[in-house]
């Protein structure tokens, strides 16, 4: 199963852009990154996830590298509300069904400051 | 309101006994997660089930049960073998594919004591 890496723990300053960086080297090509969030003791909320192109919702933008070997989650305006657990997510295709496990890594705590 | 639900939202046991955790959704979606947190760690995969009637160990499927008699329920037992059993369950469901979000529940809390 591909694997991500995240740093983890980050800053930012309320106002500016958040930018969390992600390595998943071993993605394979029909596998999807997905980014979720956690805020203490609740249910991970779906962020975005994208493929091989640039992603942007509501929420946030998502660049992934031409390699697709990293990618990094944009929030451009961080508030205070915005300080979780970052998770990256490579959603694993299995067998013929196509249904994708989420494997979880260790995430990256960002807070944001005011 | 479509969504997901995992109930109780706290749950104390003795040791040795088993329990059931509930988590139901009314969103349609054909496959369904559980998942185990620890303090500080990340989720790791207990079980999934892709359609009625199936479902597949994950990573740390011992001492746990499931069943997946109905598409818009599955339970998860945490039985006595399960040595460590104290963490924060969640249960997660998805349509079919990879392409689309998984949608969590607010989790239980589990405490052996």
């Amino acid at each position: 199963d591909a694997k991500t890496t995240q740093p983890p723990s980050m800053d930012c300053a309320e106002g500016r852009a958040a930018n969390l960086p992600c390595n998943h080297s071993t993605i394979s090509g029909n596998e999807y990154v997905y980014w979720y969030r956690q805020i203490h003791s609740q249910g991970p909320q779906y962020i975005i996830h994208g493929l091989k192109n640039n992603e942007t919702n509501e929420m946030a933008s998502l660049i992934i590298t031409e390699d697709r070997k990293s990618s990094t989650l944009i929030l451009p305006h961080a508030t205070l509300r915005d300080t979780a657990v970052y998770y990256c997510i490579v959603r694993v295709a299995h067998g013929s069904s196509n249904t994708g496990k989420l494997i979880f890594g260790q995430g990256t705590t960002l807070q944001v400051k005011p | 309101d479509g969504g997901i639900t995992q109930s109780p939202k706290y749950l104390f046991r003795k040791e040795g006994q088993n329990v059931t955790l509930s988590c139901e959704q009314n969103l349609n979606h054909d496959a369904m997660y559980w998942y185990r947190q620890d303090p500080g760690q990340g989720l790791r995969l207990i079980y999934y089930s892709q359609i009625v009637n199936d479902f597949q160990k994950g990573d740390i499927a011992e001492g746990y049960s499931v069943s997946r008699e109905k598409k818009e329920s599955f339970p998860l037992t945490v039985t006595s073998a399960q040595k460590n059993p104290t963490a924060f369950y969640l249960c997660a469901s998805s349509i079919q594919g990879i392409k689309t979000e998984a949608f969590f529940g607010q989790g239980t809390r589990l405490t052996v004591v």
